[in-house]
């Protein structure tokens, strides 16, 4: 069975730091996706970054990066120089091959402060 | 605007009342997902559907019914027999079997008054 943990229940930063919101995932498959969605006031869900589980490479967008270690099964994400608009709940999320379903992490709330 | 609509955004429903909650898109995806939310939890899959006419159970089906007649379509009921059904119910889509990202609807707010 798969599992996806955020331990963070929730994170608050004032304005510029950056902060850093950790996920561990747990599966039998070595073939996997991994993903992070953020979920605005609005509830949506919005899609931020796919990983899969060959591609150990971390990722940079803007301010915002990813750190993907197989050997401690984490998938964290870093937001640097936050911002107010940062604020939102964050998900972690996992599929294995094959299979399009998602299982997600409890998500972390993140506050940013002015 | 290509996406997902979800109607209506806030539902109110008495004790005993079945209930549908719409799901349209027009992105072209195979696949279609019904997760629900609930406060602190992640989401947790109710039903999905990876090809028209043919939908599965995900992790908390009971009490819920669906049906895919459409490719576009993928309507939820909340039947009498789902014992606590206020929630955050959202849908979505993606390309079916490639592990491409789910595109999600804005959500209904179902409250059981």
């Amino acid at each position: 069975a798969q599992k996806v943990t955020q331990a963070q229940t929730e994170i608050s930063v004032v304005e510029k730091e950056d902060v850093t919101l950790d996920c561990v995932y747990e599966t039998r498959d070595t073939t996997y996706y991994l993903f992070w969605y953020k979920q605005p006031p609005s509830g949506e869900l919005v899609f931020l970054i796919r990983r899969n589980s060959f591609d150990e490479q971390n990722e940079i967008s803007g301010r915002y990066s990813w750190n993907f270690q197989k050997s401690t099964s984490s998938f964290n994400f870093t937001i640097t120089a936050s911002q107010v608009v940062d604020s939102a709940v964050y998900f972690c999320a996992l599929s294995e091959e094959g299979y399009s379903t998602l299982t997600f992490g409890k998500g972390t709330m993140l506050l940013v402060s002015p | 605007d290509g996406g997902i609509t979800q109607s209506p955004k806030y539902l109110f429903r008495k004790e005993g009342q079945n209930v549908t909650l719409s799901c349209e898109q027009n992105l072209n995806h195979d696949a279609m997902y019904w997760y629900r939310q609930d406060p602190g939890q992640g989401l947790r899959l109710i039903y999905y559907s990876q090809i028209v006419n043919d939908f599965q159970k995900g992790d908390i089906a009971e009490g819920y019914s669906v049906s895919r007649e459409k490719k576009e379509s993928f309507p939820l009921t909340v039947t009498s027999a789902q014992k606590n059904p206020t929630a955050f119910y959202l849908c979505a889509s993606s390309m079916a079997g490639r592990n491409t990202e789910a595109f999600f609807g804005q959500g209904t707010r179902l409250t059981v008054v």
